[in-house]
């Protein structure tokens, strides 16, 4: 299958501080990739769409000012949480969408990231 | 908007038996059902899809099928062994709006143990 990285694993920060997770498709192009929020036990949460070279949709009641995403090419999208607090603690996870524009791509995940906000 | 409901949310089941976990979705024009393990601390890793013109798919130990007319899919894997343990999720695809989103609607998950 295709191969999606995300990096870091797993981070550690100060609160107040910004933390900038990336997810790359490393075998095809992505124009279109998800970031999801995961609590323990729980299923994912889609926060919001990220389609390369426009700007991302956000899920209801996600806050574009907190969680910055940028996709500023077909194999790269960014995550940036903004001054951190310890309620943005979770598990991160991107999914890129291979196939050509339309309804028939399949979605691929990153390994995910750990955010511990201290 | 589409709702996607999966049980058990828990399963445990003997190495060499078979486990089964069944999902319903709630919009009937969804076309397209992946199946996704994830072990502890990783991303989920896509196991098996199908698309609403089919109505089952087998690779190997793992089996889904489809019935349209119910609105329900389900998992099926044959002769567990413990590295199946894991959290199982179904997903829905929503119809495809034009909008250049492909968005999946997620069941909450099914713990999966094989006990040796």
């Amino acid at each position: 299958g295709a191969v999606v990285s995300q990096h870091p694993s797993r981070v550690i920060c100060k609160s107040g501080t910004s933390v900038k997770i990336e997810c790359r498709s490393l075998d095809f192009q992505a124009t279109t990739m998800f970031w999801y929020r995961q609590f323990p036990k729980k299923s994912l949460m889609l926060m919001a769409t990220s389609n390369e070279g426009s700007k991302a949709t956000y899920e209801q009641g996600v806050e574009k000012d907190k969680f910055l995403i940028n996709h500023a090419s077909l194999t790269l999208s960014t995550l940036t949480v903004t001054s951190a607090h310890p309620e943005d603690s979770s598990f991160y996870i991107c999914s890129a969408r291979r196939g050509l524009a339309g309804n028939t791509g399949e979605l691929f995940f990153g390994e995910g990231s750990r955010l511990t906000v201290l | 908007g589409e709702n996607v409901e999966q049980h058990p949310s828990t399963l445990s089941v003997q190495e060499g038996d078979s486990a089964v976990i069944k999902c319903t979705y709630s919009d009937s024009a969804s076309n397209y059902f992946p199946w996704y393990k994830q072990e502890l601390g990783k991303g989920p890793q896509l196991i098996i899809d199908i698309r609403s013109n089919v109505g089952e798919k087998k690779d190997q130990r793992i089996a889904v099928t489809l019935n349209k007319t119910a609105k329900h899919f389900s998992l099926h894997i044959t002769e567990t062994q413990p590295e199946d343990s894991a959290v199982y999720f179904c997903a829905a695809r929503t119809a495809y709006s034009g909008a250049g989103s492909y968005q999946l609607t997620f069941g909450k998950g099914t713990k999966l143990s094989v006990i040796p």
